[in-house]
């Protein structure tokens, strides 16, 4: 258990829709990332938060948003869904920048 | 453009011999590596890393390997064995405008042969 704890852990919903996905970081960490992996490809980074602040950004899409809350949990946003985003999201955390990230178990979302 | 590359997307080896997983990354100010491990339907757990002011880590059966001038890591199992059976990620970290960013390679799939 890497103390990173995702929900949902199973999504499916509709084309055009949008869902929210919850993550909790491991206790004491500030960093967190949102991570998207399709079909056996790699890990795309989208987005990370520190302290509740944007630090960084990849190759995230305008109709995804995050954000960090002062509780240090994290939400990433999907709306108007297309089949292409169905995949695996990741959340991960770490202490901050240079250290290790933990990963939890991720979001199967399948739009259909 | 890929900044990390793992040029094999899969990797064979009889159990007891050596794994040896290969990788790239193009920008010299990456200062961090790790490498990751993912079984199917999990995420992916943190084997070891290594920082660029050395050019070896070791943690039981697992040793990496870092080659600063060719900006080139490696991830050696000895011996392997059949549980060693995964796909691995390569990733880095580190420099002025990646610093905050964890970026992965594309993975390489290590099937240890019992």
């Amino acid at each position: 258990d890497s103390g990173v704890t995702q929900t949902p852990k199973h999504l499916i919903t509709a084309t055009g829709q949008r869902v929210t996905l919850r993550c909790s970081p491991r206790s004491g960490d500030l960093s967190v990332y949102w991570y998207q992996q399709s079909l056996d490809q790699g890990l795309q980074f989208l987005i990370q938060y520190y302290n509740g602040e944007e630090r960084a950004k990849g190759n995230i899409l305008e109709r995804f948003s995050a954000q960090q809350f002062p509780d240090l949990h994290s939400e990433l946003n999907l709306s108007s869904l297309e089949l292409g985003d169905s995949a695996l999201y990741f959340c991960a955390s770490s202490a901050g920048p240079g250290t290790e990230a933990f990963f939890g178990q991720g979001t199967r979302l399948t739009v259909v | 453009d890929q900044q990390v590359k793992q040029n094999s997307p899969s990797l064979s080896v009889q159990e007891g011999r050596i794994s040896i997983l290969n990788c790239d990354y193009t920008n010299s100010m990456f200062d961090y590596f790790l490498w990751y491990k993912k079984y199917p339907a999990e995420g992916p757990t943190f084997l070891i890393s290594i920082s660029s002011i050395k050019d070896k880590n070791e943690d039981g059966r697992f040793t990496v390997f870092l080659n600063k001038s060719a900006k080139h890591l490696s991830l050696h199992i000895v011996p392997s064995q059949p549980g060693d059976s995964a796909v691995y990620f390569c990733a880095v970290t580190g420099g002025k405008t990646s610093y905050d960013k964890v970026i992965f390679g594309p993975g390489t799939s290590l099937s240890v042969i019992p």
